[in-house]
């Protein structure tokens, strides 16, 4: 079992650009999560998927956009990139929002 | 103030002593997580716990609902536990984890 892949570990945008961040898990679990976690500070929530064709707002989805493609994948889309966006990407995912979670290995990103 | 807050932030202890980290919250929670984040970035979840005392080799945690506060103890550390080790919540009133802002723990050999 992979667990929780992200693609890609590393990326460096210019300011407007677009892309996507994809993350996938094995473990067939229902629940997957965006974090952004910024130097020095804690892990906060972007957008968070209860389960299949779900998809809420967390603490910080200003500039973010996820789709649920399936109960494997969740991915996060920056339409127009800021330097504020400069951050490291965490997906992770649970069997359900009472049970543990399990992280993908995080995506660099900054937008110059 | 922060409704997770963890101290210390910062610890640096000899190899083999007993670690403890403590996590106090203000919100009613249905949950309480301890994760270790490596060096290299990484997050790995250690506990997750609504009472009492779990075990897992030398890491123990605890929980006292009626006090809001959780504690991590490491026994016999080791170079290699040095992390962030880091506490969050699972409110009751919504599915969102509130995370504390970590401890960063170094073991000197």
């Amino acid at each position: 079992n992979a667990g929780v892949t992200q693609t890609p570990k590393f990326q460096v945008l210019k300011t407007g650009q677009s892309m996507t961040l994809q993350c996938a898990q094995d473990m067939n679990h229902n629940s997957m999560y965006w974090y952004r976690q910024d130097p020095g500070m804690g892990l906060r929530l972007i957008y968070y998927s209860a389960s299949e064709g779900t998809t809420d707002k967390g603490e910080v989805p200003n500039g973010y956009n996820v789709s649920r493609l399936n109960k494997r994948e969740f991915s996060l889309r920056l339409e127009s990139a800021a330097p504020s966006q400069t951050s490291v990407y965490f997906c992770a995912s649970s069997e359900g929002h009472y049970n543990e979670q399990f992280f993908g290995p995080g995506t660099r990103l900054t937008v110059l | 103030k922060n409704e997770v807050e963890q101290s210390p932030q910062n610890l640096t202890a000899q190899e083999g002593e007993f670690i403890t980290i403590n996590c106090s919250y203000s919100v009613g929670i249905s949950a309480l997580h301890w994760l270790q984040q490596h060096p290299g970035g990484g997050i790995v979840s250690l506990f997750m716990l609504s009472s009492g005392k779990k075990k897992h080799g030398r890491l123990i945690a605890t929980i006292n609902i009626q006090e809001k506060h959780s504690s991590l103890h490491i026994t016999a550390s080791h170079p290699r536990d040095s992390a962030v080790y880091i506490c969050a919540v699972l409110g009751n009133s919504n599915y969102q984890l509130i995370w504390g802002a970590g401890t960063k723990l170094i073991i000197k050999p």
